[in-house]
């Protein structure tokens, strides 16, 4: 059981706009930043959002974050068929001192 | 370029130990805290532990306290993760990733290694 809490799975079809959850409290995503990352199949994980909303140089702007109280989202729009991949939520939890994961949620490209 | 890679992973008995170490370049190491992120077979991410850029302090997962011990070098710019005590439940690729801060309370962990596996079985 993770802390965070996100969809297992999510789909969309082609140029559709896709958004994944992710649900926290307030020792975590009420108190920290939500980073987000994506794991392509068979490879190390990558950091896509940072401080909630902001996007690495590369990240293409179809990729963006939002936060709101203990919730957090992460929304792609004009999908994609490279975009089916893992994405995680994560946040530093001050109860635990220690950061912590949504479970992924798996994006499927129908 | 940022880069970091892992080593030492492998097969090891319940009871056992083992040491992963992650040597960084492409960035100023004793700038960065450092930490390592583990993925057991078909699951998702699990934090493992963080260290300061300094090695003043450490930070642990609960499931690893008391067994793991991590550690760096910055005249070597290298990490490492002493792993005692090993269980079944520890088998997975541990990355090695870099904090964006001198402190490792953050989740923000760029870039990733590639991972090494280490498995736990008898």
């Amino acid at each position: 059981q993770s802390v965070l809490t996100q969809p297992p799975s999510v789909s969309g079809t082609p140029g559709q706009r896709v958004t994944i959850s992710c649900s926290g409290s307030s020792s975590n995503i009420g108190t920290d930043d939500v980073n987000w990352y994506q794991q392509l199949p068979g490879t190390a994980p990558k950091l896509l959002i940072f401080s909630n909303n902001r996007r690495p140089s590369g990240v293409p702007d179809r990729f963006s974050g939002s936060k709101s109280g203990t919730s957090a989202s992460l929304a792609i729009s004009g999908l994609q068929s490279e975009d089916e991949a893992d994405y995680y939520c994560a946040a530093w939890d001050d109860s635990l001192n220690g950061a912590v994961f949504g479970g992924g949620t798996q994006l499927t490209v129908l | 370029e940022m880069q970091l890679l892992e080593s030492g992973g492998g097969w090891i008995q319940p009871g056992g130990s083992l040491r992963l170490s992650c040597a960084a370049s492409g960035f100023t190491f004793s700038n960065c805290a450092m930490g390592w992120v583990r993925q057991a077979p078909g699951k998702g991410l699990e934090w493992v532990s963080g260290i300061t850029n300094i090695g003043g302090s450490t930070f642990y997962a609960d499931s690893v306290k008391g067994r793991f011990t991590i550690s760096r070098d910055n005249s070597k710019n290298t990490v490492s993760l002493q792993m005692n005590s090993l269980r079944a439940e520890d088998t997975a690729i541990y990355y090695c990733v870099k904090g964006f801060y001198t402190s490792p309370r953050s989740s923000w962990f760029d870039p990733w290694g590639q991972g090494t596996l280490v498995t736990v079985s008898s």
